[in-house]
């Protein structure tokens, strides 16, 4: 079975800082996906970024990088530049293949930006 | 409006009472989700479904049961709902792509039950 973990229940940077949230895996299978989601205080889940498990590159988006490192079954997300809006709760998901199906979760990172 | 919408966005019920919980996609996806997500737990799969004859349970699926009304349409019930039911829901769609926004979340039901 599928399973994500993230050890860090609360983290704090100061603002222009980066940060790394933690998240490992567990999966068997040799194909899947790895999803990083932001949640406000508003309660929406906003999508950051993907890394396939084929995807020799690590993923980028804007501030956002995830530090794949697939032997250890690590998948970290690195925020650049923190800014006062990244407070938010931080889910680490994972996919059973690179083709969606159903996620399964972490448990999630808060991270609180101070000024 | 929003890609994938869900109704009620809160709602306030009495144990036992039966309730219906919503989801709509204009996305054009086959696969919805019904997710629930509990302080400190994370998001857990309630049900699934990979298109209009097709449905799975998923991780937490007892005292729930879903609908899949057409391709847009994935609706969610509470037979006769219980305190710890009380909780965030949240529906999802995906496509069968590759790019990481392929998955696209509703807003989320509060659900609190009394």
């Amino acid at each position: 079975a599928q399973k994500i973990t993230q050890t860090q229940p609360g983290m704090f940077v100061q603002e222009k800082e980066a940060v790394t949230l933690d998240c490992t895996y567990d999966t068997s299978d040799q194909s899947y996906g790895l999803f990083w989601y932001k949640q406000p205080s508003s309660g929406e889940m906003i999508f950051l970024i993907y890394q396939g498990s084929y995807d020799e590159q690590n993923a980028t988006e804007g501030r956002y990088s995830l530090n794949f490192q697939k032997a250890r079954k690590s998948a970290n997300l690195v925020i650049s530049a923190s800014q006062l809006g990244d407070s938010a709760m931080y889910f680490c998901a994972m996919s059973m293949n690179t083709g969606f199906q159903k996620l399964v979760f972490g448990t999630g990172t808060r991270l609180l930006v101070s000024p | 409006d929003a890609d994938v919408t869900q109704t009620p966005r809160n709602r306030i019920t009495k144990t036992g009472k039966r309730i219906m919980l919503e989801c709509s996609q204009t996305k054009g996806h086959d696969r919805m989700y019904w997710y629930r997500q509990d302080p400190g737990l994370g998001l857990r799969l309630i049900y699934y479904s990979f298109d209009v004859k097709d449905i799975n349970k998923g991780e937490i699926s007892d005292g729930y049961s879903v609908s899949r009304q057409a391709q847009a349409k994935f609706s969610l019930s509470l037979e006769s709902a219980i305190p710890n039911q009380t909780a965030l829901y949240f529906c999802a769609t995906s496509d069968h792509g590759t790019s990481g926004d392929g998955y696209t979340f509703g807003s989320g039901t509060r659900l609190t039950v009394v």
